[in-house]
């Protein structure tokens, strides 16, 4: 298994500004994602993180407006730039371990963006 | 990918048997059957999956048609922690990582 932290777990930021999130996991592990999930939806994945390359966007994201980190196989960061209104959601990282049979996918406990 | 149709929600009493419905009919023979919840205000947490047999675990029975065309997520005997929503997800393979989330069921529990 793996457990797996945000910080922070919750912040209000003003439109405009940007926000770094981080993902933190307690074992080393292959692959990262971020999801995000808007109010009253389902999760959508923003991209993959991959450990020492550049993060591999979905359709919809781009690196600009999203841009990850992931500097080790324990950690990565996502950040939301310019933010406006419609960033608000919650954002969550999962992973998938490397000694599972990559059926079984972990997440945190999100992060709550509100941007005012 | 293949899509997944559930129903938007679900009642159940607590301690009664809860049955699932995920509908998968363009479901391809690679397609691994994969079960989410996401409790209120948490992360989803992986339930059970299958490919072609029925599975079994701690959690829950995944009982799947012989057409692969649909599945039955049943909980044997639901609490009020059961309370959640529910995704059927296809996963090709069984091992991609980019899990695509349709709308899910959202079940509630009834003391």
């Amino acid at each position: 298994s793996a457990v797996i932290s945000q910080k922070p777990s919750r912040d209000i930021c003003q439109r405009g500004t940007s926000l770094t999130i981080q993902c933190q996991v307690d074992s080393q592990v292959t692959m990262m994602f971020w999801y995000r999930q808007q109010p009253g939806q389902s999760l959508t994945l923003i991209a993959t993180a991959n450990q020492g390359s550049e993060a591999t966007y979905e359709s919809g994201f781009v690196i600009d407006k999203f841009p990850i980190s992931r500097p080790n196989l324990t950690f990565s960061t996502l950040t939301v730039s310019n933010m406006s209104p419609e960033d608000s959601s919650i954002y969550l990282c999962s992973v998938i371990p490397p000694a599972g049979e990559h059926y079984e996918q972990y997440f945190g406990p999100g992060t709550r963006l509100t941007v005012t | 990918d293949a899509k997944t149709t559930q129903p938007n929600s679900m009642e159940s009493n607590e301690e009664e048997p809860v049955h699932l419905p995920c509908n998968h009919s363009t479901i391809s023979g690679t397609d691994y059957i994969h079960w989410y919840r996401q409790l209120p205000s948490q992360g989803p947490e992986y339930v059970i999956h299958g490919l072609t047999s029925n599975v079994n675990n701690r959690m829950a029975s995944l009982a799947i048609a012989e057409d692969r065309k649909s599945s039955t997520l049943i909980l044997h005997r639901a609490t009020l922690r059961d309370a959640a929503v529910y995704y059927c997800i296809l996963n090709y393979g069984g091992s991609q990582g980019n899990l695509i989330f349709g709308k899910g069921t959202k079940l509630s529990v009834k003391p």
